[in-house]
């Protein structure tokens, strides 16, 4: 079964709106996780590392105070996408390291009006 | 270049036949390297991961790693049409550790009846 859990699957808004994705580990803790976004036809893009306890860390070229991320448990990392706008919409993915694996939530498409 | 390359395909092969997807990596420090699965408006899915030089077999799944070429390969045998999916090639950077994946853009595979 799943063992990286991701919610909503999908989500539509109207621009403007925040929109917030919560991804959880379900049979481990996971100090770091991963959201990763994604547009049609391309590989997975790293935004930023969510990190327990601490401040997330953004790729290059990621706007941290539009993707805001808390990680305040060791099992909850949230992403909030503020103030969307239609560029904003893509496959957004969280991941978390477990037993030496890399997995994956299950996804959300975010669509912005 | 890339840090990791795959031939975006698409890589046509009949059912039954032996699917071959390659990849190669940049940064010979690398050490963990890991095939997903990806179906159209899915999330990735794990299906191999080999640490070491040589072959790695899990029922019709057969991943190849030869460091010294850097080159990591996954073979499909008796490809079914299920198998029709992108399939994404990810690695470890080389400090190690619980890290960000790197991924490749992915090889799309269409496995006909």
């Amino acid at each position: 079964g799943a063992v990286v859990s991701q919610h909503p699957s999908r989500v539509i808004c109207k621009s403007g709106t925040s929109v917030k994705i919560e991804c959880r580990s379900l049979d481990f803790q996971a100090t770091t996780m991963f959201w990763y976004r994604q547009f049609p036809k391309q590989s997975l893009m790293l935004m930023a590392t969510s990190n327990e306890g601490s401040k997330a860390t953004y790729e290059q070229g990621v706007e941290k105070d539009k993707f805001l991320i808390n990680h305040a448990s060791l099992t909850l990392s949230t992403l909030t996408v503020t103030s969307a706008h239609p560029e904003d919409s893509s496959f957004y993915i969280c991941s978390a390291w477990g037993r030496e694996k890399l997995f994956f939530g299950s996804g959300t498409q975010l669509s912005v009006l | 270049q890339k840090e990791v390359e795959q031939n975006s395909g698409p890589l046509s092969v009949p059912e039954g036949a032996i699917a071959s997807l390659n990849c190669t990596y940049s940064d010979r420090g690398s050490q963990s390297f890991f095939w997903y699965r990806q179906y159209s408006g899915k999330s990735p899915e794990l299906i191999m991961f080999i640490y070491s030089n040589g072959d790695k077999e899990d029922g019709r799944f057969t991943a190849q790693l030869n460091k010294a070429s850097q080159y990591v390969s996954l073979l499909i045998r008796d490809s079914q049409p299920s198998d029709s999916a992108t399939y994404l090639c990810a690695v470890t950077p080389p400090r190690g550790g619980y890290n960000k994946l790197i991924f490749g853009a992915g090889t799309r595979l269409a496995v006909h009846p």
